[in-house]
């Protein structure tokens, strides 16, 4: 079983605050690293799908990088609002398959109070 | 409206008895996925398939069997093989090439 980590587990942040959470997997077989937004009683949203080393994506406040040479992820969010409040979820590809197959972390989950 | 639907939302069986979660997209992607959910747990792969009448199987694929007889529906079934059946099960869609995944709804599927 490939091991693809998330930190931290759970984040309380106050509105206004930015932040930002890791994503780390195995670096060999790399083929893409997906970011999932997921709150509470709705699907799972795809934010960002990354595939280059060095690789740099945003949407409006949230941005995230990756290193897939030491294979880590980063998700930033600016300016926290309530509506941020999820669990974000990241997921490499091609671990253990091909593109289309991906290996979840067990996400990290923000919640942002006013 | 284009999207992927799941039903139903919420499932009771007893132990002993198979039971078919229903997943259907209209975006017309060839790639389809069911993941289960544990708490504690990232979503895991149970089921995926590129193209119609045929499938692979995922990380957790015993006790689970699946069909693709058409392009726009990927239902699965729990089998009373399956130990641990109680969970909330999720389907996704997505083009053929890495690209991003589009989930269902999602079904809790009750066990007891």
């Amino acid at each position: 079983i490939l091991n693809v980590e998330q930190s931290p587990q759970s984040l309380h942040v106050q509105e206004g605050d930015s932040t930002n959470f890791t994503c780390s997997f195995p670096s060999s077989n790399f083929y893409a690293l997906h970011w999932y937004r997921w709150e509470t009683a709705k699907s799972p949203e795809a934010l960002f799908v990354m595939t280059l080393n060095g690789d740099e994506k945003k949407k409006g406040r949230i941005s995230a990088t990756l290193n897939t040479k030491e294979g880590y992820s980063y998700l930033y969010i600016k300016g926290s609002q309530p509506e941020d409040s999820a669990t974000y979820l990241c997921a490499p590809s091609g671990l253990t398959g091909g593109g289309n197959k991906l290996t979840f972390g067990t996400g990290t989950q923000l919640k942002v109070e006013l | 409206d284009g999207g992927i639907t799941q039903s139903p939302k919420y499932l009771f069986r007893k132990e002993g008895q198979n039971v078919t979660l229903s997943c259907e997209q209209n975006l017309n992607h060839d790639a389809m996925y069911w993941y289960r959910q544990d708490p504690g747990q990232g979503l895991r792969l149970i089921y995926y398939s590129q193209i119609v009448n045929d499938f692979q199987k995922g990380d957790i694929a015993e006790g689970y069997s699946v069909s693709r007889e058409k392009k726009e529906s990927f239902p699965l079934t729990v089998t009373s093989a399956q130990k641990n059946p109680t969970a909330f099960y999720l389907c996704a869609s997505s083009k053929l090439g890495g690209n991003e995944q589009y989930f269902g709804p999602g079904t809790r599927l009750t066990v007891t």
